[in-house]
């Protein structure tokens, strides 16, 4: 257990729906990534929050969007799904405002298939 | 944008060594390496932040080129347990955001 929590695990929903992933960063940490992974794009880095203020955003599409809560789990939004949008979706969490000195430790993830 | 990992592959016997690069057309501030299993999540390895510097996680360790933006990961006398896929992260100054390789998959057999 690396201490970063993603619930659902698993996730099946049709094209049109919404749904929402959950992260529970590690105790201390205070800034939450996302990034999704697929088998043909890799780790693509969608969106950083830092004690509840979004930091950084990278390839995120406009149906997405996420939000950090006061008690630092964030949670990623995903509307009108549609087929590609299938892939792993992990959360990491680190002490650190940017990168700085600290890596990342990484959840389960949530295996979103869209069908 | 992402770094770019060489080479996609590599299969290894126990005790072989290997090296996987990474490298960036853009100035960098920090390099991460992460390894992860088949199924499971990325773990990190090891960061570097300056130039030359050189790190090490049990017989796996690292050097970053700053000038060059590049760094190099050395696994020796590779274990079954090395096996995985490696990736690079790399972040350029002060934009907060790692950037992943595509990854290179190491194979190691007894």
């Amino acid at each position: 257990d690396s201490g970063v929590t993603q619930t659902p695990k698993h996730l099946i929903t049709a094209t049109g729906q919404r749904v929402t992933l959950r992260c529970s960063p590690r105790s201390g940490d205070l800034s939450v990534y996302w990034y999704q992974q697929s088998l043909d794009q890799g780790l693509q880095f969608l969106i950083q929050y830092y004690n509840g203020e979004e930091r950084a955003k990278g390839n995120i599409l406009e149906r997405f969007s996420a939000q950090q809560f006061p008690d630092l789990h964030s949670e990623l939004n995903l509307s009108s799904l549609e087929l590609g949008d299938s892939a792993l979706y992990f959360c990491a969490s680190s002490v650190a405002t940017g990168t700085g000195n600290y890596g990342y430790t990484f959840g389960s993830g949530t295996r979103l298939t869209v069908v | 944008q992402q770094p770019v990992q060489s080479p996609q592959a590599v299969i290894l016997r126990e005790g072989e060594d290997a090296v996987i690069n990474c490298s960036s057309s853009k100035a960098l501030y920090s390099v991460h390496w992460y390894r992860q299993k088949h199924g499971e999540a990325p773990v990190f390895l090891m960061i570097l932040l300056k130039g030359g510097e050189q790190k090490g996680h049990e017989k796996i360790s690292a050097s970053f080129n700053e000038k060059k933006q590049q760094s190099s990961l050395y696994l020796t006398a590779s274990q079954l347990s090395y096996s995985g896929t490696y990736f690079c992260g790399t972040e350029r100054s002060n934009d907060y955001k790692l950037s992943f390789g595509a990854g290179t998959t190491v194979t190691v057999r007894a």
